[in-house]
């Protein structure tokens, strides 16, 4: 499969915890993007990663890319209610790909 | 600043009718992405216009076509509609610049399609 992978699927944390969501693939990308979809909504676009680049912050986030092991990490740091959302990974190679997303609840 | 624009909100058909979904990207943007999401799933793409032209193509069904007019706008049109056909559909611009270069999307609100 050509699909960035994300684990985990599901992730439930207390508010002011950190959120981390990492995703995986298998072929070479140009970018990476992650992008937040509150349900039933369209997806918001979160940050960019370029394949030359490891790390890449805004705001409370903070993306990782390790393109020798094909990876991508996503750190939400002081984690608030709001940011209850899906997350997904998407890889951009010669098109995009949509990875399965991760489910993050934040509990007040 | 204006987003994606995307009509109907809501539309609901019966097996084997026609739907046309439309989509009007952000102003000056280039590119053109549509994706169906149906109920629990993550988004599938099923096609992308750069310029008016067709520049990729994913798992959209023989039954289904798409442009891109002289003014951007796009259409999504969907035939012999199936009740699986039920979902979410998103339309996405970006500002590409450059045929599949890989920029940020901007996602509308999508139309909801019901199959009875």
């Amino acid at each position: 499969s050509q699909q960035g992978e994300e684990d985990p699927q599901a992730l439930s944390i207390q508010e002011g915890e950190n959120a981390t969501m990492n995703c995986s693939y298998k072929t070479s990308i140009n970018n990476l993007q992650w992008y937040r979809q509150n349900s039933g909504r369209g997806l918001v676009h979160l940050i960019l990663i370029r394949s030359n680049e490891r790390e890449k912050h805004s705001g409370r986030l903070r993306v990782t890319l390790d393109t020798s092991k094909k990876s991508s990490s996503l750190l939400i740091t002081a984690s608030r209610a709001a940011d209850t959302a899906s997350y997904f990974c998407v890889r951009y190679g010669q098109n995009f790909v949509f990875g399965p997303g991760t489910r993050l609840s934040v509990l007040p | 600043a204006a987003g994606v624009i995307q009509s109907p909100r809501h539309l609901i058909k019966e097996k084997r009718e026609t739907a046309t979904l439309k989509c009007y990207p952000i102003p000056r943007h280039d590119t053109v992405y549509w994706y169906q999401q149906g109920p629990g799933q993550d988004p599938q793409f099923l096609i992308s216009f750069y310029e008016k032209m067709q520049s990729d193509k994913g798992s959209i069904p023989d039954r289904f076509s798409a442009q891109q007019f002289s003014d951007y706008h796009s259409e999504l049109n969907m035939s012999s509609l199936e009740l699986g056909d039920s979902a979410l559909y998103f339309c996405a611009s970006s500002l590409e610049r450059g045929r599949n270069s890989g920029q940020p999307q901007h996602f509308g609100d999508g139309t909801r399609l019901s199959i009875l």
